[in-house]
């Protein structure tokens, strides 16, 4: 399979933690990327690799892979991490890359 | 600081065709693979063509494969998606995106801020 599954929606309230998941075949072989997207912006990447931030990406996004999962972890959700989520990998060729359905998360 | 801009959207006909530009600077464009990605509108992330730092290498989603074609002028730190009998289905706003690392990664570290291809007649 060539897909990668992520919850339609998710709220947190603010300052609690939340993981957000995506599901997918070729996750047992390849780790997921997180994208943050917030309206009328791009996406800016968030994690990357088995738990990597790029510069400026504050420590409380942290990810984990275990399985066909990979998940996005906030630790104290604020106020501005309100955005869509999308995970993507490679898919099971390895030449491809497929993105997540994406994730609205809402800090309530 | 590291920059793109995407240009070269606009409306077009079904059936019609659209040459899509990416200029980059602030880093070495010839060492990074680099990617389009679209999104329809109120829709998610959907990768569309990756190419290889040197151009050598290229892929395709299966819904534009044969249709739309990536490559890159590294003499002009651009990159480009030729797009051709485009449907209703190919309007999107087109992201160029930066692979992180020095051999290929598929994670996008920079995207520009888009631009948008609407199909209609």
């Amino acid at each position: 399979s060539s897909e990668l599954t992520q919850d339609p929606a998710v709220s947190v309230a603010l300052g609690q933690t939340v993981r957000i998941t995506c599901q997918g075949d070729s996750l047992r072989s390849y780790y997921a990327s997180w994208y943050q997207q917030k309206p009328g912006q791009a996406p800016v990447l968030v994690i990357y690799g088995k738990n990597d931030r790029p510069s400026g990406i504050p420590d409380r996004f942290s990810g984990s892979s275990s399985g066909n999962t990979a998940s996005l972890t906030i630790t104290g959700a604020q106020a501005e991490d309100e955005a869509d989520y999308y995970c993507n990998s490679r898919d099971s060729n390895g030449n491809h890359v497929v993105f997540g359905g994406g994730t609205k998360l809402t800090v309530l | 600081e590291v920059q793109l801009l995407e240009s070269g959207g606009g409306l077009v006909q079904p059936g019609g065709s659209l040459r899509l530009s990416c200029a980059v600077s602030g880093f070495t464009f010839s060492r990074c693979d680099m990617s389009w990605v679209r999104q329809a509108p109120g829709k998610g992330l959907e990768w569309v063509s990756a190419i290889s730092g040197s151009g050598g290498s290229t892929y395709y989603a299966d819904s534009v494969k044969g249709r739309f074609t990536i490559s890159r002028d590294n003499s002009k730190n651009t990159l480009y998606l030729q797009m051709n009998s485009l449907t209703a289905e190919d309007t999107a706003v087109y992201y160029c995106a930066k692979d992180l690392g020095s051999v290929t990664t598929y994670y996008f570290d920079y995207w520009g801020q888009g631009t948008l291809v609407t199909v209609s007649s």
